[in-house]
Protein backbone atom coordinates (compact mmCIF):
# COMPACT_ATOMS: atom_id res chain seq x y z
CA UNK A 1 0.00 0.00 0.00
CA UNK A 2 0.88 3.63 -0.79
CA UNK A 3 3.20 5.02 1.78
CA UNK A 4 3.88 9.03 3.22
CA UNK A 5 7.40 9.54 5.48
CA UNK A 6 7.56 12.52 7.44
CA UNK A 7 10.05 13.15 9.85
CA UNK A 8 9.60 12.96 13.48
CA UNK A 9 10.36 16.04 14.62
CA UNK A 10 11.43 20.14 13.54
CA UNK A 11 12.53 22.54 15.64
CA UNK A 12 12.84 25.95 14.40
CA UNK A 13 13.40 29.39 16.01
CA UNK A 14 10.68 32.01 16.96
CA UNK A 15 10.57 33.91 13.52
CA UNK A 16 12.89 31.98 11.72
CA UNK A 17 11.32 29.45 8.46
CA UNK A 18 9.84 25.89 9.24
CA UNK A 19 10.31 23.25 6.85
CA UNK A 20 8.62 19.76 6.90
CA UNK A 21 8.50 17.88 4.40
CA UNK A 22 6.21 14.57 3.25
CA UNK A 23 7.75 11.34 0.66
CA UNK A 24 6.02 9.37 -1.35
CA UNK A 25 6.41 7.99 -4.83
CA UNK A 26 5.65 9.83 -7.37
CA UNK A 27 4.06 12.39 -4.83
CA UNK A 28 3.52 15.23 -7.38
CA UNK A 29 1.09 12.66 -9.23
CA UNK A 30 -1.64 13.37 -6.31
CA UNK A 31 -2.92 16.14 -4.74
CA UNK A 32 -1.02 16.91 -1.50
CA UNK A 33 -2.67 18.36 1.96
CA UNK A 34 -1.31 19.47 5.30
CA UNK A 35 -2.90 19.58 8.62
CA UNK A 36 -2.11 20.82 11.77
CA UNK A 37 -3.02 18.87 14.86
CA UNK A 38 -2.51 20.91 18.42
CA UNK A 39 -2.83 18.50 21.77
CA UNK A 40 -6.27 17.44 22.63
CA UNK A 41 -8.09 18.78 19.13
CA UNK A 42 -8.95 17.71 16.02
CA UNK A 43 -6.97 18.98 12.97
CA UNK A 44 -7.17 21.75 11.22
CA UNK A 45 -6.40 21.93 7.35
CA UNK A 46 -3.92 24.62 6.60
CA UNK A 47 -2.74 23.58 2.78
CA UNK A 48 -4.89 21.96 0.08
CA UNK A 49 -4.43 20.58 -3.76
CA UNK A 50 -0.83 21.28 -2.76
CA UNK A 51 -0.13 25.09 -2.37
CA UNK A 52 -3.54 26.46 -1.44
CA UNK A 53 -4.23 28.24 1.61
CA UNK A 54 -8.19 27.44 2.84
CA UNK A 55 -9.68 30.98 4.46
CA UNK A 56 -8.77 31.88 7.79
CA UNK A 57 -5.12 30.31 7.32
CA UNK A 58 -2.45 32.46 7.81
CA UNK A 59 -0.35 33.83 4.73
CA UNK A 60 2.94 32.03 6.72
CA UNK A 61 1.95 28.80 5.56
CA UNK A 62 2.96 27.54 2.36
CA UNK A 63 2.62 24.18 0.13
CA UNK A 64 4.54 23.00 -2.56
CA UNK A 65 5.15 19.56 -4.54
CA UNK A 66 7.53 18.27 -6.74
CA UNK A 67 8.61 14.79 -7.69
CA UNK A 68 8.39 12.60 -4.62
CA UNK A 69 8.23 15.12 -2.21
CA UNK A 70 5.40 17.52 -0.86
CA UNK A 71 6.39 20.52 1.30
CA UNK A 72 4.81 22.69 3.88
CA UNK A 73 6.80 25.93 4.81
CA UNK A 74 5.95 28.37 7.79
CA UNK A 75 7.57 31.84 7.38
CA UNK A 76 8.19 33.44 10.59
CA UNK A 77 7.34 30.50 12.45
CA UNK A 78 5.07 31.81 15.88
CA UNK A 79 4.90 30.06 19.18
CA UNK A 80 1.62 29.26 18.26
CA UNK A 81 2.57 26.89 15.45
CA UNK A 82 3.96 24.49 17.73
CA UNK A 83 1.53 21.24 16.71
CA UNK A 84 1.81 17.99 15.15
CA UNK A 85 1.51 18.56 11.11
CA UNK A 86 0.73 15.96 8.81
CA UNK A 87 0.60 15.38 5.26
CA UNK A 88 -2.05 13.65 3.34
CA UNK A 89 -2.37 12.38 -0.51
CA UNK A 90 -5.15 11.95 -2.39
CA UNK A 91 -6.10 10.08 -6.24
CA UNK A 92 -8.89 7.98 -5.21
CA UNK A 93 -7.98 6.53 -2.01
CA UNK A 94 -6.67 8.79 1.56
CA UNK A 95 -3.13 8.56 2.46
CA UNK A 96 -1.64 10.12 5.72
CA UNK A 97 2.51 10.64 6.74
CA UNK A 98 3.16 9.91 10.00
CA UNK A 99 3.23 13.19 11.57
CA UNK A 100 5.66 15.65 12.41
CA UNK A 101 5.83 17.54 15.80
CA UNK A 102 7.37 21.40 15.03
CA UNK A 103 8.77 22.40 18.12
CA UNK A 104 9.36 26.41 18.49
CA UNK A 105 12.19 27.16 20.67
CA UNK B 1 -22.08 27.10 10.12
CA UNK B 2 -20.50 23.52 9.11
CA UNK B 3 -20.50 20.88 11.73
CA UNK B 4 -20.08 17.00 12.46
CA UNK B 5 -20.86 15.37 15.50
CA UNK B 6 -19.70 11.94 16.45
CA UNK B 7 -21.61 9.98 18.86
CA UNK B 8 -21.40 6.22 19.56
CA UNK B 9 -20.21 3.83 22.73
CA UNK B 10 -17.08 4.60 24.57
CA UNK B 11 -16.79 1.07 24.92
CA UNK B 12 -16.84 -2.28 23.28
CA UNK B 13 -15.18 -5.77 24.05
CA UNK B 14 -13.17 -7.84 21.89
CA UNK B 15 -14.51 -9.39 18.57
CA UNK B 16 -17.71 -7.12 19.01
CA UNK B 17 -18.92 -4.91 15.97
CA UNK B 18 -18.33 -0.50 16.59
CA UNK B 19 -21.45 1.23 14.96
CA UNK B 20 -20.63 5.15 14.80
CA UNK B 21 -22.57 7.87 14.20
CA UNK B 22 -21.57 10.98 12.45
CA UNK B 23 -24.42 14.10 12.39
CA UNK B 24 -23.95 16.61 9.56
CA UNK B 25 -25.03 20.02 10.18
CA UNK B 26 -24.53 23.21 7.95
CA UNK B 27 -24.63 20.90 5.18
CA UNK B 28 -26.31 18.10 3.54
CA UNK B 29 -24.39 14.87 2.41
CA UNK B 30 -27.00 15.61 -0.87
CA UNK B 31 -25.28 17.88 -2.11
CA UNK B 32 -22.87 17.95 -5.20
CA UNK B 33 -19.51 17.24 -4.93
CA UNK B 34 -19.58 16.62 -1.14
CA UNK B 35 -17.95 13.52 0.59
CA UNK B 36 -17.89 12.59 4.30
CA UNK B 37 -14.94 10.48 5.82
CA UNK B 38 -13.89 8.87 8.85
CA UNK B 39 -10.38 9.10 9.78
CA UNK B 40 -9.22 7.46 13.69
CA UNK B 41 -6.00 8.46 15.66
CA UNK B 42 -4.56 6.19 18.03
CA UNK B 43 -3.24 7.72 21.54
CA UNK B 44 -0.27 9.32 20.65
CA UNK B 45 -0.22 8.34 17.36
CA UNK B 46 -1.15 9.12 13.47
CA UNK B 47 -3.96 9.40 11.66
CA UNK B 48 -5.41 6.83 9.81
CA UNK B 49 -8.18 6.99 6.88
CA UNK B 50 -10.84 4.31 7.07
CA UNK B 51 -13.98 5.79 4.44
CA UNK B 52 -15.47 7.88 2.42
CA UNK B 53 -18.81 7.97 1.35
CA UNK B 54 -19.40 10.49 -1.63
CA UNK B 55 -22.77 12.49 -2.67
CA UNK B 56 -23.86 9.79 -5.19
CA UNK B 57 -23.34 6.83 -2.78
CA UNK B 58 -19.73 5.66 -4.17
CA UNK B 59 -17.96 4.45 -1.24
CA UNK B 60 -13.92 3.71 -1.17
CA UNK B 61 -12.12 2.11 1.92
CA UNK B 62 -8.59 1.78 3.52
CA UNK B 63 -7.58 -1.67 2.02
CA UNK B 64 -5.76 -2.68 4.81
CA UNK B 65 -9.30 -2.44 7.00
CA UNK B 66 -12.17 -3.00 3.97
CA UNK B 67 -12.89 -6.14 5.36
CA UNK B 68 -13.95 -4.83 8.17
CA UNK B 69 -15.59 -1.72 7.31
CA UNK B 70 -18.84 -0.46 6.10
CA UNK B 71 -20.15 3.00 5.57
CA UNK B 72 -23.67 4.05 5.10
CA UNK B 73 -25.68 7.46 4.95
CA UNK B 74 -29.06 8.60 6.04
CA UNK B 75 -30.10 11.37 4.43
CA UNK B 76 -33.20 11.68 6.15
CA UNK B 77 -31.63 12.45 9.13
CA UNK B 78 -28.15 13.72 7.61
CA UNK B 79 -25.95 10.93 9.23
CA UNK B 80 -23.13 9.06 8.26
CA UNK B 81 -22.76 5.86 9.73
CA UNK B 82 -19.76 3.68 10.08
CA UNK B 83 -19.44 0.19 11.19
CA UNK B 84 -16.66 -1.94 11.94
CA UNK B 85 -16.56 -5.69 13.28
CA UNK B 86 -14.19 -7.63 14.94
CA UNK B 87 -12.82 -4.89 17.61
CA UNK B 88 -9.86 -5.33 18.84
CA UNK B 89 -8.06 -3.80 21.61
CA UNK B 90 -5.41 -2.16 19.13
CA UNK B 91 -8.67 -0.51 17.70
CA UNK B 92 -8.25 1.72 20.92
CA UNK B 93 -8.55 5.19 18.96
CA UNK B 94 -10.16 8.83 18.96
CA UNK B 95 -12.76 8.06 15.73
CA UNK B 96 -13.51 11.38 13.29
CA UNK B 97 -15.77 11.91 11.10
CA UNK B 98 -14.56 15.06 8.78
CA UNK B 99 -16.42 16.60 5.34
CA UNK B 100 -14.37 16.03 2.27
CA UNK B 101 -15.50 18.51 -0.21
CA UNK B 102 -14.38 18.05 -3.66
CA UNK B 103 -14.01 22.06 -3.59
CA UNK B 104 -10.52 21.94 -1.65
CA UNK B 105 -9.46 18.78 -4.06
CA UNK B 106 -9.07 15.60 -1.88
CA UNK B 107 -8.91 17.26 1.56
CA UNK B 108 -11.06 17.15 4.80
CA UNK B 109 -12.03 20.42 6.04
CA UNK B 110 -14.13 20.27 8.62
CA UNK B 111 -13.65 17.72 11.38
CA UNK B 112 -15.92 16.64 14.31
CA UNK B 113 -14.41 16.47 17.71
CA UNK B 114 -13.60 12.94 17.97
CA UNK B 115 -15.13 9.84 19.55
CA UNK B 116 -12.55 8.06 21.82
CA UNK B 117 -13.74 4.48 21.51
CA UNK B 118 -11.65 1.87 23.87
CA UNK B 119 -11.53 -1.96 23.19
CA UNK B 120 -11.22 -3.94 26.51
CA UNK B 121 -12.74 -7.30 28.04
Amino acid sequence: SYKLTQPPSVSVSPGQTATITCSGDNLADKVSSWYQQKLGQSPVLVVYDDNKRPSGIPERFSGSSSGNTATLTISGTQSVDEADYYCQAWDSRVVFGGGTKLTVL
Amino acid sequence: QITLKESGPTLVKPTQTLTLTCTLSGFSLSARGVAVGWVRQTPGKALEWLALIYQNDDKRYNPSLMNRLTITRDSSKNQVLLTMTAMDPVDTATYFCARFPLSVAGAFDSWGRGALVTVSS
